[in-house]
């Protein structure tokens, strides 16, 4: 099975601070996403990389920036951590061909929480 | 832009009873998925589906695509089927998927 591990469940940050998120997957998948939960609305996509060195900007990348060195690896990165970012973090990773996309895979998730 | 809308935002079921939640999606797809989260856990994904129907155990997912709509059935429910289950399609996307907001499922004992 494909697995896609984040490394931190719980984490408490102070406001100001530098975080970093690390999502790592054993399947050799292409893309890589980061998504946040947050209740009435849903699972909002971040960024997402499609290749080793490549990114995209999602529906809500401000205050945020991502580092995909290897394939395997894909960090989000709070450059300056503030509380409207206390939220539940998603990674997931899937590979497509020309038309579909398949094997997506969820992380367990990291719940932040920003004082 | 793609727009997906789930149905109920919230179900509560005795234990035993049939259970439909539904998903109608706005942009043609290549392919619909329900994923469910416990609470407090992460999201596993149940089906991916591009046509007609799919069963695993006691859950079953269908699809029409000219209407752009989709069902998840739970037959028998259990309270450990308590879960958010969400739809997401991917538009046309070859990587994004767009997701509902998800039902919360509640099964009573």
């Amino acid at each position: 099975d494909v697995k896609v591990t984040q490394s931190s469940r719980y984490l408490v940050k102070r406001t100001g601070e530098k975080v970093f998120l690390e999502c790592v997957q054993d399947m050799d998948h292409e893309n890589m996403f980061w998504y946040r939960q947050d209740p009435g609305l849903g699972l909002r996509l971040i960024y997402f990389s499609y290749d080793v060195k490549m990114k995209e900007k999602g529906d809500i990348p401000e205050g945020y920036s991502v580092s995909r060195e290897k394939k395997e690896r894909f960090s989000l990165i709070l450059e300056s951590a503030s509380t409207n970012q206390t939220s539940m973090y998603l990674c997931a990773s899937s590979f497509a061909t020309m038309d579909r996309v398949f094997g997506y895979t969820f992380g367990s998730g990291t719940r932040l929480t920003v004082v | 832009k793609n727009e997906v809308e789930q149905s109920p935002q919230n179900l509560t079921a005795q234990e035993g009873e049939f259970i439909t939640i539904n998903c109608s999606y706005s942009v043609g797809i290549s392919a619909l998925h329900w994923l469910q989260q416990h609470p407090g856990g992460g999201i596993v994904s149940l089906f991916m589906l591009s046509s007609g129907k799919k069963k695993h155990g006691r859950l079953i997912a269908t699809i029409n695509i000219q209407e752009k709509h989709s069902s998840l059935h739970i037959t028998a429910s259990h309270p450990r089927d308590s879960a958010v289950y969400i739809c997401a399609n991917s538009g046309g996307s070859n990587y994004k998927l767009t997701f509902g907001k998800g039902t919360l499922l509640t099964v009573n004992p």
